[in-house]
């Protein structure tokens, strides 16, 4: 079974509108992060979270708002997308410094 | 100054070559280094990560870290066209900051 999942795999969209992503991870781990990768294929982390906890929160909109209900789970819901905001978002987990990344979201904001 | 720095490439080697990455970071006080391997579509995987100066083997893969000049680098010998892939160099201090990756390419 996948360790890292999350879904939806693909999500168009239009601007405005408000979307959500879900992520599971069947590792075990504490530690739970989203990481953006756009267009350029720079990857950026957005937020992390340890055993449903925010640790860190970089410099991301507040329509941008993680939560997570166990320390399985990390969604992510975005308000008002914009169309900057279309790229990959990657889920990871991880034990303590090796990163396990789900299969990615591909957003794409119309 | 970028905190984790790669030539975005593409670097090109023959079949059975030896790939050379190179990854130079801005914090001393970065502890771990990683390299992960991303196929087009596909999402970053782990290859290898490296805490101490020196290097570091793995099969075909040889991870190098030297702190004081801040360098990270990594070798891939007997290069196959499976490992075409873009290489993102990762170092943690506080959080994890990846670099831009290098796109490797190599030709049969």
């Amino acid at each position: 079974d996948t360790a890292v999942s999350q879904t939806p795999k693909y999500l168009v969209t239009q601007m405005g509108n408000d979307k959500s992503i879900k992520c599971e991870q069947n590792l075990g781990h504490d530690t739970m992060y989203w990481y953006k990768q756009d267009s350029k294929k720079f990857l950026k982390i957005m937020f992390s979270y340890n055993n449903k906890e925010l640790i860190i929160n970089e410099t991301v909109p507040n329509r941008f708002s993680p939560k997570s209900p166990d320390k399985a789970h990390l969604n992510l819901h975005i308000n008002s997308l914009e169309l900057g905001d279309s790229a990959v978002y990657f889920c990871a987990s991880s034990p303590g410094d090796e990163q396990y990344f789900g299969p990615g979201t591909r957003l794409t904001v119309t | 100054q970028k905190e984790v720095e790669q030539n975005s490439g593409p670097l090109s080697v023959p079949e059975g070559a030896i790939a050379s990455l190179n990854c130079t970071y801005s914090d001393r006080g970065s502890q771990s280094f990683f390299w992960y391997r991303q196929y087009s579509g596909k999402s970053p995987e782990l290859i290898m990560s490296i805490y101490s100066n020196g290097d570091k083997e793995d099969g075909r893969f040889t991870a190098q870290l030297n702190k004081a000049s801040q360098y990270v680098s990594l070798l891939i010998r007997d290069s196959q066209p499976s490992d075409s892939a873009t290489y993102l160099c990762a170092v943690r201090n506080q959080k994890v900051t990846f670099g831009i990756g290098t796109k490797l390419q190599v030709i049969p």
